[in-house]
């Protein structure tokens, strides 16, 4: 199995234009998991989905922000618009069960200019 | 509400040395606890994992923790450490719902 796989891996955007980010999740897998990490926040939960189903998006920082997972094997992130602050490292998880650990993917580094 | 803590946000140690990483939780149930490290520019690898049974967990790598549910505490532990672990090393709960709630990480040095 190739794991979960982010791309792109580097985003430079300038602020104001819309950023896409996405995730296959490993196949089988049915929990998708959206994270962001920063220096002063750490790891953040932004959403997650069941079944392709939204559960939880109470992490997602504001409307500017928002996720769709069409299918098993894939979910994006989008920020419409961007904005410096949102500058950050977003990963992507996903997971069978809950004992079985979280398998996350190399993550998008993304710069807003 | 559910949360991790990891007291120490930088340790150093001398290669060889012994390590223990501490990490709090804050959870009403049986906790599903998670230790992760991340390499720099990398992403998040799993290293060990407790739901139940034995308490002393071990891991990859020769990482072990144990869980002590009268402290609430998960601490990750190696006997000896190698230059190549230096990392970020991440604790982590399985909370409701099963979304899993990181501390904010310790970061390992090792001395030559």
């Amino acid at each position: 199995d190739a794991g979960v796989i982010q791309s792109p891996r580097h985003e430079v955007t300038e602020m104001g234009q819309e950023v896409t980010l996405r995730c296959k999740p490993i196949s089988g897998h049915d929990y998708l998991f959206w994270y962001r990490q920063t220096m002063m926040r750490g790891l953040e939960l932004l959403i997650y989905f069941n079944n392709n189903v939204p559960i939880d998006d109470s992490g997602m920082p504001e409307d500017r922000f928002s996720a769709k997972m069409p299918n098993a094997s894939f979910s994006t992130l989008k920020i419409q618009p961007s904005e410096p602050r949102d500058s950050a490292v977003y990963f992507c998880a996903s997971r069978y069960n809950t004992g079985d650990g979280y398998t996350f993917g190399s993550g998008t580094r993304l710069t807003v200019v | 509400a559910q949360s991790v803590t990891q007291p120490d946000i930088h340790i150093t140690v001398s290669e060889g040395a012994s390590l223990e990483l501490r990490c709090n939780y804050s959870y009403g149930a049986t906790p599903y606890l998670f230790w992760y490290v991340q390499s720099p520019g990398q992403g998040l690898q799993l290293l060990l994992k407790y739901f139940s049974g034995d308490t002393l967990v071990q891991g990859i790598k020769g990482f072990e923790a144990e869980f002590k549910r009268s402290q609430s505490s998960f601490n990750l532990r190696k006997p000896s450490v190698h230059w190549s672990e230096a990392a970020e090393y991440f604790c982590a709960v399985a909370a409701s719902g099963g979304k899993l709630i990181f501390g904010q990480g310790t970061e390992l040095s090792v001395k030559p």
